[in-house]
């Protein structure tokens, strides 16, 4: 059963333009989603993360928007560069003893 | 600080056989965790050890395990290879429990094994 429900799979998008990126979650108990960037041959990077009583997060052309009722969440990228061409991973967690779940994970391509 | 280390980075292994995966923590990272990267299927969590202890492991059969030294470094080992191992196997540090807002996972750049 997957926990994080990520889409698109792939995305491309003109450099300058929006890249949006949704998941959606099921366990009302998580309470931190991360996202992660991976670049070919790398690992996984931290980006940017929130907790569920912001509805925002920013951090330069980064955004993540939460809608706790609707449980879903999702990353914005502004002014979007080739150099962002990556794959990007939501996940979430549950303070305790649980470990991070991944969704599935998108491919974006930013083209010039 | 140096990162995550993993070695070896490319594995080719035929099936049956065993291996085993090492990971070199960053220094004063107590946690680590492993998990398992595919194009299908993502990154699924395999286990995470602190302080030399079992903390939680993912849904694997019991041909996947692991252990943790007492300086943190921690290996993986897969017995009786399938094809359907072949994968990006991924280890993460991090200073307390893995993944949460003040111990976010720092990623080493895997290895990628190849079951033939």
């Amino acid at each position: 059963q997957q926990q994080v429900k990520q889409s698109p799979q792939s995305l491309i998008v003109q450099k300058g333009g929006i890249s949006i990126i949704n998941c959606a979650y099921e366990n009302t108990a998580f309470d931190y989603f991360p996202w992660y960037q991976q670049f070919p041959g790398k690992g996984p990077a931290l980006l940017i993360a929130i907790r569920p009583d912001v509805s925002e997060k920013k951090e330069g052309r980064f955004t993540i928007s939460f809608n706790k009722s609707a449980k879903q969440f999702s990353l914005h990228i502004m002014d979007s560069q080739p150099g962002d061409s990556a794959t990007y991973f939501c996940a979430a967690s549950e303070s305790g003893n649980t470990p991070l779940v991944f969704g599935k994970g998108t491919r974006l391509s930013v083209i010039a | 600080k140096a990162g995550v280390t993993q070695t070896p980075r490319y594995l080719i292994k035929t099936r049956g056989q065993q291996v085993t995966l090492s990971c070199s923590p960053i220094s004063g990272h107590r946690s680590v965790s492993w998990y398992q990267q595919t194009p299908g299927q993502g990154l699924q969590f395999l286990f995470e050890y602190f302080s030399e202890t079992q903390r939680n492991k993912g849904n694997f059969p019991g041909r996947f395990s692991g252990r943790q030294f007492s300086n943190s470094r921690s290996e993986m080992n897969v017995s009786t290879l399938e094809l359907g191992d072949s994968a990006l196997y991924l280890c993460a540090s991090s200073p307390e429990q893995g993944g949460i807002g003040n111990s976010p996972l720092h990623f080493g750049n895997g290895t990628r094994l190849t079951v033939t």
